[in-house]
């Protein structure tokens, strides 16, 4: 079975200008999650996507969104970047996101290193 | 205090040795907890999640799980070169992840 898969894998921009990336989640896996990679604050976690609807959000500001589709493919979109959103953007995939109440285990995509000049 | 809090290493050992990572949380009402492998320049590798007390073992490795004392650890048995890594545990609270800092491992050959 193929892994996640995010495009494009490497990215510049300048300031102000706004960026698109992809991920497609493992085969059957409806939830999609994203997070946001830096040295300083490690893993956070930016919002989660089931069903075609976010079903839970971190703390980013609206500048973050996101979208999935009916294949439960999903995109993330960052709007008037700063350089401050230079980072590893990683998608991760579940077959539902929580059982039982409990988060299920995800497993990442390789990830969108975006570099904002 | 952290949510999720992991000391940042480098945690060292011998080939062949039996390397012990830490992990502790604070919220209460957790009720999954996973250990990722990093290497650098790589995403995070999912190698073993645990949701009940007590220990999970799958090959070399073994997680362990203590509720009471909100603590998770991860055991690497054998160690190996390839084994170096930055481990990062992972906890639910509420509907997310939160993610460790992450603990480096070097196992020296």
């Amino acid at each position: 079975k193929a892994g996640v898969t995010q495009t494009p894998r490497y990215l510049i921009k300048t300031r102000g200008q706004q960026v698109t990336l992809s991920c497609s989640p493992i085969s059957g896996h409806r939830s999609v999650s994203w997070y946001q990679q830096t040295p300083g604050q490690g893993l956070q976690f930016l919002f989660e996507y089931f069903s075609e609807t976010q079903r839970n959000k971190g703390n980013f500001p609206g500048r973050f969104s996101g979208r999935q589709f009916s294949n439960s493919r999903s995109e993330m979109n960052v709007s008037t970047l700063e350089l401050g959103d230079s980072a590893l953007y990683l998608c991760a995939s579940s077959l539902e996101g929580q059982v039982a109440g409990a988060i299920e285990e995800q497993y990442f995509g390789p990830g969108t290193r975006l570099t904002v000049t | 205090q952290k949510e999720v809090e992991q000391n940042s290493g480098p945690l060292s050992v011998p080939e062949g040795a039996i390397a012990s990572l830490n992990c502790t949380y604070s919220d209460r009402g957790s009720q999954s907890f996973f250990w990722y492998r990093q290497y650098s320049g790589k995403s995070p590798e999912l190698i073993m999640f645990i949701y009940s007390n007590g220990d999970k073992e799958d090959g070399r490795f073994t997680a362990q799980l203590n509720k009471a004392s909100q603590y998770v650890s991860l055991l690497i048995r054998d160690s190996q070169p390839s084994d170096s890594a930055t481990y990062l545990c992972a906890v639910s609270n509420g509907n997310k992840l939160v993610f460790g800092a992450g603990t480096i491992l070097r196992v020296k050959s």
